[in-house]
């Protein structure tokens, strides 16, 4: 069965220093997504990506973070300058249509030290 | 605003007992529904979910769910409990005119041998 895959599945980092958080998406799927879980908390959406655009973003998604599709398998979540309270869980999605269900992958645990 | 209630954050029960997850939500539209499930230091996995039609969804693993209208609610249920179904459960909500879901704070569930 198809699934999202995420790398790495942990990463440290130090507080001010830009992360690369990798995802591959289901190959037919078309709308990709980021989500992060601070710990202890819910699972709070941050990003969807449609067509190589943006197409709905939370008001955590502020000029820190970029996201891409360098090529067609990948989709990234960029933190330019990482801060404490950006350590959490990211978890990438995909959904083959807008209102299609959206399949996670496993998660990169983030710490910023 | 729209919001998703788990108003049960721990629940324990006796392997063999059967398990109802209580989800409540508040939205303006017809809510796409999902139920995942998250076992320790892994990712979100899809349990089951109501876009339209019946009312009662048969999920993975013996979940079902009920979509109560009427209550707001979408409970999961499980007639039997197994000791691997210890895991944290989130309830998802989504509707029409935007990508993300909201989830519930989730719901730890502990099985008792």
């Amino acid at each position: 069965e198809p699934e999202v895959t995420q790398t790495p599945s942990h990463q440290v980092t130090q507080m001010g220093q830009e992360v690369i958080l990798r995802c591959v998406p289901i190959s037919n799927h078309l709308y990709f997504y980021w989500y992060r879980q601070i710990l202890g908390q819910k699972v709070e959406f941050l990003v969807s990506f449609y067509n190589n655009e943006i197409s709905e973003k939370s008001e955590i998604f502020d000029d820190q973070f970029s996201v891409e599709r360098p090529d067609g398998s990948n989709f990234t979540l960029k933190i330019r300058s990482t801060k404490l309270e950006d350590s959490a869980m990211y978890f990438c999605a995909s959904s083959e249509l807008q209102q299609a269900t959206q399949y996670f992958g496993p998660g990169t645990r983030l710490l910023v030290l | 605003a729209q919001s998703v209630t788990q108003p049960d954050i721990h629940i324990t029960v006796s392997e063999g007992a059967s398990l109802e997850l209580r989800c409540n939500y508040s939205y303006g539209a017809t809510p796409y529904l999902f139920w995942y499930v998250q076992s320790p230091g892994q990712g979100l996995q899809l349990l089951l979910k109501y876009f339209s039609g019946d009312t009662l969804v048969q999920g993975i693993k013996g979940f079902e769910a009920e979509f109560k209208r009427s209550q707001s609610s979408f409970n999961l249920r499980k007639p039997s409990v197994h000791w691997s179904d210890a895991a944290e459960y989130f309830c998802a909500v989504g509707t029409s005119g935007t990508y993300k879901y909201i989830f519930g704070t989730g719901t730890r569930l502990k099985v008792l041998a």
